[in-house]
């Protein structure tokens, strides 16, 4: 069965501090990853994607991503945080296609000033 | 451009009740779907449309009917309203061509008493 962990449930940090959420899926086959981003009271945004190619994919607002096969990983990182990165961050799975997403369980963020 | 609309964005129904969740989406994308948001819990599709006239079960499809008669449209109705179902209810859309993202609603919080 397809599924995503997100292992940080809540991540409290000050401005300017390095971010690094763990995102981790089980699949066999090929997959689409995505991180989106739910800002207090508003839709997901899509923060960045990763369908083929370079495993370093970089999003809006400084943040990037690491695919690592072998691990079956995805990572969202940001060197510097700020406050209003302050939301809940998904990971995302699609496999080719329709985009069927099977999603984590969230993570917090919350950036202190 | 609207993108994704969902109407209304706040619902309070009494249990038994029924109600229909509006999706309408001006991209013209074939894919449509609908999920659920709970804390905790991330969010878990309901029911998914690839194209007019198609629609099938996702992971939590009871209590729940669709129907696609248009490419723009794609209610969601609640038959029977449960406590179960307060949520947070969001429509996605994709437009079906490799390798692009879903966009997302505002969503629709309901609350069942």
């Amino acid at each position: 069965a397809q599924s995503v962990s997100q292992h940080n449930h809540h991540v409290i940090l000050s401005e300017a501090a390095s971010l690094e959420l763990g995102c981790n899926y089980s699949y066999g086959g090929t997959v689409n990853l995505f991180w989106y981003v739910q800002y207090p009271g508003q839709h997901l945004q899509l923060l960045l994607k990763y369908f083929s190619g370079d495993p370093l994919v970089k999003g809006i607002k400084g943040f990037e991503a690491e695919f690592i096969k072998s691990k079956f990983s995805f990572n969202l990182r940001k060197p510097s945080v700020q406050w209003s990165d302050t939301a809940e961050y998904f990971c995302a799975m699609g496999n080719t296609g329709f985009q069927k997403l099977v999603f984590g369980t969230g993570t917090r963020l919350l950036v202190s000033p | 451009n609207a993108g994704v609309t969902q109407t209304p964005k706040f619902q309070v129904l009494k249990t038994g009740q029924s109600m229909t969740l509006q999706c309408a989406q001006d991209m013209n994308h074939e894919y449509m779907s609908w999920y659920r948001q709970d804390p905790g819990m991330g969010l878990r599709l309901i029911h998914y449309s690839v194209g007019a006239g198609i629609t099938d079960q996702g992971e939590v499809p009871n209590g729940y009917n669709v129907s696609r008669s248009t490419t723009e449209d794609f209610p969601l109705r609640l038959l029977s309203a449960a406590p179960s179902q307060t949520s947070v209810y969001f429509c996605a859309s994709t437009s079906g061509v490799m390798n692009t993202e879903a966009f997302f609603g505002q969503g629709t919080r309901l609350t069942v008493v």
